[in-house]
């Protein structure tokens, strides 16, 4: 069975830090990859999307970039947060070649920026 | 303008009443899914329906392309099925994936 896991869970961080988000996918050889964002009380928006390896395409941009440095790791950062960049930030997989396909999502990492 | 677009954004129920959630889109669609987003805000997904009607126990989920919608029934409600529910239309031929705003539900003992 597939499983996805992110971290951290929560991190509480100053404006104009750095951050680092991951997450891990075991079970599934080149998964596609994602990443979600959701302000408190907003919609949820796609970020980034990754098909293979080394590949990141960028679907909203918010200073944020995002990594693929294994088939099982997507790694999202900045060099300097934004008030803007606080929410709920979620990874997700799926398998489909051709479109999205079903989206199997990870528990999600909350960032709240002070 | 909004390609996704949910309806009612609220509802409050007494226990035992069914509800019906909607989801209409404006743009080319590959398939709909429905999830819950619990209160920590991690997602259950509920189900990936591209056309046709499906069903799992109380919940059924209805889409239809021609007509740009997709529906989610919940048949007699229980209180814990309150909670925010989500539409998330993935677009043809593309990587993308587009949220609406979520139902907020709420049912009453």
């Amino acid at each position: 069975a597939q499983t996805i896991h992110q971290w951290p869970v929560a991190e509480i961080k100053a404006v104009g830090s750095p951050l680092s988000l991951g997450c891990t996918i075991k079970g599934k050889s080149s998964p596609n990859l994602y990443w979600y964002w959701q302000a408190t009380g907003g919609t949820l928006q796609q970020l980034f999307y990754s098909i293979t390896v080394g590949q990141v395409e960028s679907v909203v941009q918010l200073n944020l970039s995002a990594s693929r440095p294994k088939d099982d790791q997507f790694i999202l950062s900045t060099e300097k947060l934004l008030l803007s960049h606080s929410g709920f930030y979620l990874c997700a997989w799926s398998r489909d070649r051709t479109n999205t396909g079903q989206l199997y999502f990870g528990e999600g990492s909350k960032l709240t920026v002070l | 303008g909004q390609q996704v677009q949910q309806s009612p954004a609220s509802l409050v129920l007494q226990e035992g009443e069914n509800a019906e959630l909607q989801c209409n889109f404006s743009t080319s669609l590959n398939s709909m899914q429905w999830f819950y987003q619990r209160p920590g805000g991690s997602l259950v997904s509920l189900f990936y329906n591209p056309s046709g009607t499906k069903h799992s126990g109380r919940l059924t989920s209805t889409t239809v392309i021609k007509e740009r919608r997709s529906s989610l029934h919940i048949s007699s409600s229980q209180t814990t099925d309150s909670g925010t529910y989500l539409c998330a239309l993935e677009r043809t031929n593309a990587y993308k994936v587009i949220f609406g705003k979520g139902t907020h539900l709420h049912v009453l003992p």
